[in-house]
């Protein structure tokens, strides 16, 4: 199974401001997805990361709110902009292996906006 | 786009007794149905999925079983264990789409009672 690892684990912003979370993984993956866990709920997809092209994003979510980028197979990035309390959740990356078909979390960053 | 619905919201059985867990999906194209487990403060693991050419599927104390007509598939778990309680999410790909997009349904706490 591949291996995930996300950054910053956890972090207390301001409103107004915008935190960058990196999703890094052991091995070239084709897929990778960012989904949002808000407090005692559950996921919800907010894009697939492309690598090489823009973001694909589900209904609800934009590019402005959520920019994201793929340089290459292991590694992307979401940023949370101009956030308010209401963006307060758990972001997981996810990839999908090439040859299992399945699906892998990553350990998820808590973001709390005051 | 897809619903899924959960049933029950809340589960709570004896050490020893079984476990039954029930989604509904509106989306006839979905063709994967995985169910995940968290834990509290830990990302989603997956733990056990089915494709829509089968129509049940076992490992171990853990059972799907899949109803395309209906639209509707189970989680079922026997012998049920302390260390079974969690929260669990069951998942379809709306569509038909990529394993990786997936829809989640509003998730079962389980507390096994010992």
């Amino acid at each position: 199974s591949a291996v995930i690892s996300q950054k910053p684990s956890r972090d207390i912003c301001q409103r107004g401001t915008s935190l960058t979370i990196q999703c890094q993984v052991d091995s070239q993956v084709t897929m990778m997805f960012w989904y949002r866990q808000q407090p005692g709920q559950s996921l919800t997809l907010i894009a697939t990361a492309n690598q090489g092209s823009e973001a694909t994003y589900e209904s609800g979510f934009v590019i402005d709110k959520f920019p994201i980028s793929r340089p290459n197979l292991t590694f992307s990035t979401l940023t949370v902009s101009n956030m308010s309390p209401e963006d307060s959740s758990i972001y997981l990356c996810s990839v999908l292996g090439d040859d299992t078909d399945t699906q892998y979390f990553g350990p998820g960053t808590r973001l709390t906006v005051l | 786009g897809e619903n899924v619905e959960q049933h029950p919201s809340t589960l709570s059985v004896q050490e020893g007794d079984s476990a039954v867990i029930k989604c509904t999906y509106s989306d006839s194209a979905s063709n994967y149905f995985p169910w995940y487990k968290q834990e509290l403060g830990k990302r989603p693991q997956l733990i056990i999925d089915i494709r829509s050419n089968v129509g049940e599927k076992k490992d171990q104390r853990i059972a799907v079983t899949l109803n395309k007509t209906a639209k509707h598939f189970s989680l079922h778990i026997t012998e049920t264990q302390p260390e079974d309680s969690a929260v669990y999410f069951c998942a379809t790909n709306a569509g038909g789409t990529s394993y990786g997009k997936l829809t989640f349904g509003q998730g079962t706490i389980l507390t096994v009672h010992p």
